[in-house]
């Protein structure tokens, strides 16, 4: 059964920093390009960023360009993304997903873990 | 405002037939990236709905169907059901980026 966890949410002031992960599990972790999906309190999706099956490839929403990195462990079957330089604004639920095809579709998501930045 | 343009309701009495638009430009779905649709249940993670402009994932029932046109795609959900209830959103790339409608709130009458 495919599952991604994510976990590393929580209340961080503005200015500060957090590293989100997401576990995964149930299939071959290193065929897929992994992605971070946000949304903030009652509003819709944010695509934040993308990283290929290797890392060769990373992609940045521009609203986080800059601050925010992704990375992942295929050894570990991890993916991360480090949260710098955090605004109001970036208070949201954060989703994992996998996607099979670079620019394809996200078949599976995580259940999310909430980052609130806030003093 | 969002790259993907959905109406942000839509509303239908169970049985009927009601379609979602998505509205896009020559740099997302113009330029030849696939839509996608997604289904949010309240309180729940998105479930992946439609890839690749039309096709269903197992376990999605064929009252779903996506299409795409030009610039633009849509969701249709025929023989509506109260349990279709829910947010839905599309998506596609967009100079290499990830986009997202604004997503779209189905009630059922």
């Amino acid at each position: 059964e495919v599952q991604l966890v994510e976990s590393g949410g929580g209340l961080v002031k503005p200015g500060g920093s957090l590293r989100l992960s997401c576990a995964a599990s149930g299939f071959t972790f290193s065929s897929y390009s992994m992605n971070w999906v946000r949304q903030a309190p009652g509003k819709g999706l944010e695509w934040v960023s993308s990283i290929s099956s290797s890392s060769s490839y990373i992609y940045y929403a521009d609203s986080v360009k800059g601050r925010f990195t992704i990375s992942r462990d295929n050894a570990k079957n991890s993916l991360y993304l480090q949260m710098n330089s955090l605004r109001a604004e970036d208070t949201a639920v954060y989703y994992c997903a996998r996607a099979f095809h670079w620019f394809g579709e996200f078949d599976y998501w995580g259940q999310g873990t909430l980052v609130t930045v806030s003093s | 405002q969002s790259v993907l343009t959905q109406p942000p309701s839509v509303s239908g009495a169970p049985g009927q037939r009601v379609t979602i638009s998505c509205t896009g430009s020559s740099s997302n779905i113009g330029a030849g990236y696939d839509v996608h649709w997604y289904q949010q249940l309240p309180g729940t993670a998105p479930k992946l709905l439609i890839y690749g402009n039309s096709n269903r994932p197992s376990g999605v029932p064929d009252r779903f169907s996506g299409s795409k046109s030009g610039t633009s795609a849509s969701l249709a959900i025929t023989g509506l059901q109260a349990e279709d209830e829910a947010d839905y959103y599309c998506q596609s790339y967009d100079s290499s980026l990830g986009v997202f409608g604004g997503g779209t709130k189905l009630t059922v009458l």
